[in-house]
C-alpha cells in the first residue's frame, strides 16, 4: 500500500540556517510527489511538485527513487517560512498525504 | 477568478445523524477531491470526482458519498455519523484529465464538523 512518512512533527531552526524536511514514501512505480504548505490562517497550497523540477520560494526537492525519498530543502531559512509542510503522493486518482512537519524558524 | 469556497464553516451534529457539506470549485475546474483532516494529522483522501463521476476513492466506508454538479459545485454526504467523524473536511479543485497526472489542487478553507 502507498504510504507517505514525515518523521519529524516539529523542526526548529534559526533564521539563515539550512533546513531539510524529510519525506519518505512507499510505492513501487513512478510516483507523482508534491509538497504542500499551510501558513498560519491560510489555506493549504501547493509549494512544488517533482515533475516540474522548479524552485519555489527558494525551496527545492529531489526525488530519490533508490531511497524512496522526496526531502524538501532550503539553504537559508527565513522567518516567513514558518508553516506546516505536507508531503503528498498521487497515484491512480488518489492522493496520499503525510502527517506533516511544522517548521519553526526562529529569529 | 474566484477561489474554492466551502459551507458551512462549522457544524455540530449528533451521532447517527446525516450531514451534507458543500464546496464550490474554482471556475473551469473539472475535478474535485474531498479530504478528512483529524486534529494533528495530514489530510486523508476520501474520494475524487471528475466530470460528475467518482474516479478515485480512499479507505472510507460507503456511508461517505458525494456528488459533483455541472456548475462546479460538489457535496460530501456522510450518513450515520460517528464520533470519529469529527474533523476538518477539505475540498480541493483542479483541472485534470481522467487517469492523467495530478494538476495543482486548490483547497478550500474547510468545514469543521463536530459529532457529539
Amino acid at each position: 500500500a502507498q504510504r507517505v512518512t514525515q518523521p519529524e512533527k516539529l523542526l526548529s531552526v534559526f533564521k539563515g540556517a539550512p533546513v531539510e524536511l524529510k519525506c519518505n514514501y512507499s510505492y513501487s512505480g513512478s510516483p507523482e510527489l508534491f509538497w504542500y504548505v499551510q501558513y498560519s490562517r491560510q489555506r493549504l497550497q501547493l509549494l512544488l511538485r517533482h515533475i516540474s523540477r522548479e524552485s519555489i520560494k527558494g525551496f527545492t526537492a529531489d526525488l530519490n527513487k533508490g531511497e524512496t525519498s522526496f526531502h524538501l530543502k532550503k539553504p537559508f531559512a527565513q522567518e516567513e517560512d514558518s508553516a506546516m509542510y505536507y508531503c503528498a503522493l498521487y497515484n491512480f486518482n488518489k492522493f496520499y498525504f503525510g502527517s506533516g512537519t511544522k517548521l519553526n524558524v526562529k529569529p | 477568478e474566484t477561489g474554492v469556497t466551502q459551507s458551512p464553516t462549522h457544524l455540530i451534529k449528533t451521532r447517527g445523524q446525516q450531514v451534507t457539506l458543500r464546496c464550490s470549485s474554482q471556475s473551469g475546474h473539472n475535478t474535485v477531491s474531498w479530504y478528512q483532516q483529524a486534529l494533528g494529522q495530514g489530510p486523508q483522501f476520501i474520494f475524487q470526482y471528475y466530470r460528475e463521476e467518482e474516479n478515485g476513492r480512499g479507505n472510507f466506508p460507503p456511508r461517505f458519498s458525494g456528488l459533483q454538479f455541472p456548475n462546479y459545485s460538489s457535496e460530501l454526504n456522510v450518513n450515520a455519523l460517528e464520533l470519529d467523524d469529527s474533523a476538518l473536511y477539505l475540498c480541493a479543485s483542479s483541472l485534470e484529465a481522467a487517469g492523467g497526472s495530478a494538476d495543482t489542487q486548490y483547497f478550500g478553507p474547510g468545514t469543521r464538523l463536530t459529532v457529539l
